[in-house]
């Protein structure tokens, strides 16, 4: 595609509902990267993907997150057992290959009510 | 571990005139890449600048240009020119070239231009 693209672009959830933010990143990007912005703060970084693998998982705040592409594409971010504090916007960003300029999708807005 | 520091919360300036945002950074390795990203009320980060650390130039990009200095580990970022549209968070950033590469953010500058 022509960007990064995020969806949901905004979510309402109740607290202890389990929820799944989807990235479909720019064609042929190999690198895939999800980070987390609470409100006015900066971005903090969840996981990075290669291609279908992690290597780097290092930022996720809880087992309660995990995330997983499949076929060096799409990738999904799953919540479960939300809770207030996991609201915030989840911005997902890919690159050609490490090292290379990181492109940003517009992410998703996640409240926890 | 990689910081980047970016000491202004908030700036605000006049159309038309310049402004420097100030960035600080701290690493024990030799190459890396630097970058700025915008940020504005749609929340599209956009990249302004990029560096890369084996590079002596300061990268330019338009009204938007930097000034490196390696050994004092700073990357400030200067708009010149400034128009109402530049009115955005500004993000700092840190891209390591070894092991998993992934950016490390600043706190962000709020800077508002006003008419």
């Amino acid at each position: 595609g022509a960007g990064v693209s995020q969806s949901p672009s905004n979510k309402v959830t109740e607290k202890g509902k389990d929820v799944e933010l989807r990235c479909d990143p720019i064609s042929g990007h190999t690198a895939l990267y999800w980070y987390r912005q609470s409100l006015g703060q900066g971005l903090e970084f969840l996981i990075y993907f290669q291609g279908n693998s992690a290597p780097d998982k290092s930022g996720l705040p809880s087992d309660r997150f995990s995330a997983e592409r499949t076929g060096g594409s799409v990738s999904t971010l799953t919540i479960q057992r939300t809770q207030q504090e996991d609201s915030a916007v989840y911005l997902c960003a890919s690159s050609l290959d490490p090292g290379n300029t990181i492109y940003f999708g517009e992410g998703s807005w996640l409240t926890v009510v | 571990a990689q910081t980047v520091t970016q000491s202004q919360p908030e700036m605000s300036v006049q159309e038309a005139e310049t402004v420097t945002l100030s960035c600080t950074y701290d690493t024990s390795e030799n190459n890396y890449y630097l970058f700025w990203y915008k940020q504005p009320p749609s929340r599209q980060m956009i990249l302004v600048i990029r560096q890369e650390a084996y590079k002596q130039q300061n990268a330019t990009e338009n009204r938007f240009s930097v000034n490196f200095q390696k050994a004092a580990k700073s990357f400030s970022l200067k708009i010149s020119d400034s128009q109402l549209g530049d009115t955005a968070m500004y993000f700092c950033a840190f891209m390591t070239r070894q092991g998993a590469q992934k950016l490390v953010f600043g706190q962000g500058t709020r800077l508002t231009i006003n008419p």
